[in-house]
């Protein structure tokens, strides 16, 4: 594998259900990043962690929540989703130095809740 | 309120001429800017990106010009080829590291052979 993967491609989900997406990135970064896609609006930040440490929550609702066990691997939690939290979820990676900027996206997971 | 945006959500240009999409931005503190390109079903693709203290800055048939007084920045692509129609992202961050980015809406970009 190369890049940033993430699993699974497509999920749909209950409103009770609890799943949870992966993500691994296999370019050596030390931050991953969650952001969320919604219809007709911007990428937008949830989660950052740098060296496995949260640095960033971007006012996320509880019922997401992420963890990173090591610098290669980060998931998100989803438990008692609404359905306006369908969306495309993108994992992304960083090498953290101070000048560098470029992240880069795995092909993210297609999320309908019903 | 949006701090980056995109106004044009889809463009249209002949095979072989320049595209040029335009990107502006609200946040004095942004200091470095990224081009992203997405085709369906794929993640953003990293293209070009500049820093505040360049105004240019150039890789093959791309090129990323900043004005930062007008707070504008834009891609130009040219040759444009079939394989450029995808959605590109313009993104800024305002502080390196395990900074995130903040993205527009994204324009559609559609070569017309």
């Amino acid at each position: 594998e190369t890049g940033v993967t993430q699993t699974p491609r497509h999920l749909v989900m209950g409103m009770t259900n609890k799943k949870s997406l992966k993500c691994e990135q296999h370019l050596g970064h030390n931050a991953m990043y969650w952001y969320k896609q919604s219809a007709k609006k911007p990428l937008e930040l949830m989660f950052v962690y740098s060296l496995e440490e949260r640095v960033e929550n971007n006012s996320v609702p509880s019922r997401f929540s992420p963890e990173c066990p090591n610098s290669s691997h980060l998931f998100l939690h989803l438990h008692t989703l609404q359905p306006e939290d369908s969306a495309l979820y993108l994992c992304a990676s960083s090498q953290a130095d101070r000048d560098s900027y470029e992240q880069y996206f795995g092909p993210g997971t297609r999320l309908t809740v019903t | 309120d949006q701090q980056v945006k995109q106004n044009s959500p889809s463009l249209s240009v002949q095979e072989g001429r320049i595209s040029i999409l335009n990107c502006d931005y609200t946040n004095s503190m942004f200091d470095y800017f990224l081009w992203y390109k997405k085709y369906p079903a794929e993640g953003p693709t990293f293209l070009i990106s500049i820093s505040s203290i360049k105004d240019k800055n150039e890789d093959g048939r791309f090129t990323v010009f900043l004005n930062k007084s007008a707070k504008h920045l834009s891609l130009h692509i040219v040759p444009s080829q079939p394989g450029d129609s995808a959605v590109y992202f313009c993104a800024a961050s305002s502080g390196g590291g395990a900074d995130g980015l903040t993205f527009g809406k994204g324009t559609h970009l559609i070569i017309q052979p």
